[in-house]
């Protein structure tokens, strides 16, 4: 069975550039959500996808937003980089909508400048 | 507002012994509860959850307890080993379900050490 992935392990961008991260669910899964962990504390809820819409979204600005595709995979966009958006963005996916247990991939971690 | 705190950043206990970690959360809405562990450049590894139905789980060298009335959860780990050293993060399903949502609202984490 193959866990969730994420891509690019790590990136750097400068305030003002737009970001793309990608996640593949692990195999049987078709929900992802995505997180953002700041240095010191807990992932933050950012949104979720199901059935390629959004239908969940935490305290995230619009300028983040997502995708997820017919093999339910997922990509986090983020436009107009500001210096608080480095973090560690994790992905997770769970099987269906009736499960509550969410497995996580490794994270980007994102550094803007 | 943090619905869920870990109040002790850090821990240390000796290999062998008892691990005791705890987690306390406001809203009596929550409905499900997990525990994930998180290794440095790695991303949160699940551990153990426990619906609100319940007030004891237990895999293997793990036991999560939850304790409604006082909003508190903790999590033991008996023996102890160096390799469970790593933050723990407790996580509580938001209200209305993270089946709906997807939410899960986390604490700020605990390092544990265990030390051989």
């Amino acid at each position: 069975e193959t866990g969730v992935t994420q891509s690019p392990t790590h990136l750097i961008k400068t305030r003002g550039q737009q970001v793309t991260l990608r996640c593949s669910s692990q195999s049987g899964h078709n929900t992802v959500s995505w997180y953002q962990q700041a240095l010191g504390q807990g992932p933050q809820f950012i949104f979720q996808y199901y059935r390629e819409e959004e239908n969940g979204r935490g305290n995230f600005p619009p300028r983040f937003s997502g995708l997820q595709f017919p093999n339910y995979s997922s990509e986090l966009n983020v436009n107009a980089l500001e210096l608080d958006d480095s973090a560690l963005y994790l992905c997770a996916s769970r099987r269906d909508l009736s499960t509550d247990t969410q497995y996580f991939g490794p994270g980007t971690r994102l550094t803007v400048l | 507002d943090q619905q869920v705190k870990q109040n002790s950043p850090s821990l240390s206990v000796q290999e062998g012994r008892i691990s005791i970690l705890n987690c306390d959360y406001t809203n009596s809405m929550f409905d499900y509860f997990l525990w994930y562990k998180k290794y440095p450049a790695e991303g949160p590894t699940f551990l153990i959850s426990i619906s609100s139905i319940k007030d004891k789980n237990e895999d293997g060298r793990f036991t999560v307890f939850l304790n409604k009335s006082a909003k508190h959860l903790s999590l033991h780990i008996v023996p102890s080993q160096p390799g469970d050293s790593a933050v723990y993060f407790c996580a509580a399903s938001a209200p209305g379900g993270s089946s709906n949502t997807g939410k899960l609202i986390f604490g700020q984490g605990t390092t544990l050490q265990v030390k051989p």
